[in-house]
């Protein structure tokens, strides 16, 4: 079956600019949660979704934000942009039920704020 | 709060010697831990998880809650086993088990 899938897998903005990342699950998987990945601080939470609603939040600021659709798809964005948002953000998806555990990610969008 | 601490950064040993990539963790309730692995040019992927005591690959980990460590271990370490390694906790409770609070990682090489 078709792995977890980000687009797009690199992109360059500048300063104050925003963004949007896109994330498909893994079909049947109803949980996606984001990671920000770098190397200072290497793999960070930033929220989860489940069915559409957020289940859980990082903390991060309110810049960063997320969404989720019917189909399980979500999409994160980032306002205002600042070069401390330079990094790769992972994907994950699973069942989302107890007993699962096992998150499947994807290989991620790496993010260059100049 | 949750921390992972993961003490060594990096870890070298020879193949067919054994292996050991510490883990240590605080949390004040009943945590789910993970290893997660990371190989070269591949996908972060989930090795092994305490609640279901398997062995994957030869690897094993123990949760030591006296200790508040999960140890991951390998009688004879492979060269197929060079990667990076993460450690990672659920502190979620059963109510969210997309969040995860990672180790900054041990990057294993296994030398010929």
């Amino acid at each position: 079956k078709a792995g977890v899938t980000q687009t797009p897998r690199y992109l360059i903005k500048t300063r104050g600019q925003q963004v949007t990342l896109s994330c498909s699950p893994i079909s049947g998987h109803r949980s996606v949660s984001w990671y920000q990945q770098t190397p200072g601080q290497g793999l960070q939470f930033l929220f989860e979704y489940f069915s559409e609603t957020q289940r859980n939040k990082g903390n991060f600021p309110g810049r960063f934000s997320g969404r989720q659709f019917s189909n399980s798809r979500s999409e994160m964005n980032v306002s205002t942009l600042e070069l401390g948002d330079s990094a790769l953000y992972l994907c994950a998806s699973s069942f989302g039920g107890r007993g699962t555990g096992e998150l499947f990610f994807g290989e991620g969008s790496r993010l260059t704020v100049l | 709060a949750q921390r992972v601490t993961q003490p060594e950064k990096l870890l070298s040993v020879f193949k067919g010697a054994p292996v050991e990539l510490k883990c240590n963790y605080s949390y004040s309730g009943s945590p789910e831990l993970f290893w997660y692995v990371q190989y070269s040019r591949q996908r972060l992927q989930l090795l092994l998880r305490h609640i279901s005591r398997e062995s994957i690959k030869g690897f094993t980990a123990d949760l030591n809650k006296g200790e508040t460590s999960f140890h991951l271990k390998k009688p004879f370490a492979q060269e197929e086993d060079s990667a990076m390694y993460y450690c990672a906790l659920n502190d979620a409770g059963g109510t969210s088990y997309g969040k995860l609070t990672f180790g900054q990682g041990t990057i294993l090489t296994v030398h010929p």
